[in-house]
């Protein structure tokens, strides 16, 4: 199984901050990496797909970039409604797999 | 708009079996598979496998082999999924998701389903 690796597991941020979270994959997946927002008690949501496509409806702050092993997800200016957990996932290869999560909190 | 609508929440005893229900609408139902991802309270994402809804071939976990079953009614739109032999580590919340046209990500979620398996 590819494993996914984020980082930081969690990180305090301020409104107005430019926020960036770090997922790495255990082989070369090119570009099969997809970023989902989470809020408690809420299904994930896509946020960009194959690595720096933004899903419809998404906020252009959202941005994502690499491919091989090394991936970012970067908000460019965290609003409220940001506050949330993030995970990475893999599409290269069965069993997908997930990040363990980045968990973005208020400062 | 799509819209994914899953059972209710199920409480069964360890070794029983649980079948979830995911209504589908507001789009052509055997256009995109569906998939299957659980998580555990408290924990991150576990992607179960996936059902082409257009021919009904399936993909999986290997951890799960034996224990899932995916199914399709195109008929009422509606994806199932029963998990046989229930352990406590299956005590989740399960979700049915839309596989994007492309097979890229994860693009309509179900509103989940917790499944609590204790005796």
């Amino acid at each position: 199984d590819i494993q996914m690796t984020q980082s930081p597991s969690s990180l305090s941020a301020s409104v107005g901050d430019r926020v960036t979270v770090t997922c790495r994959a255990s082989q070369s997946i090119g570009t099969s990496l997809n970023w989902y927002q989470q809020k408690p008690g809420k299904a994930p949501k896509l946020l960009i797909y194959a690595a720096y496509r933004l899903q419809t409806g998404v906020p252009s702050r959202f941005s994502g970039s690499g491919s091989g092993t090394d991936f970012t997800l970067t908000i460019s200016s965290l609003q409220p409604e940001d506050f949330a957990t993030y995970y990475c996932q893999q599409s290269y290869n069965t069993p997908w797999t997930f990040g363990q999560g980045t968990r973005v909190e208020i400062k | 708009q799509v819209q994914l609508v899953q059972s209710g929440a199920e409480v069964k005893k360890p070794g029983a079996s649980v079948k979830i229900s995911c209504k589908s609408s507001g789009y052509t139902f055997t256009t995109y598979a569906i998939s299957w991802v659980r998580q555990a309270p408290g924990q991150g994402l576990e992607w179960m496998g996936w059902i082409s809804v257009y021919n009904g071939n399936t993909n999986y976990r290997q951890n799960l082999q034996g224990r899932v079953t995916m199914t399709t009614d195109t008929s009422t739109s509606t994806a199932y999924m029963e998990l046989g032999s229930l352990r406590s580590d299956d005590t989740a919340v399960y979700y049915c998701v839309r596989v994007t046209y492309g097979g890229n990500g994860l693009d309509y979620w179900g509103q989940g389903t917790l499944v609590t398996v204790s005796s």
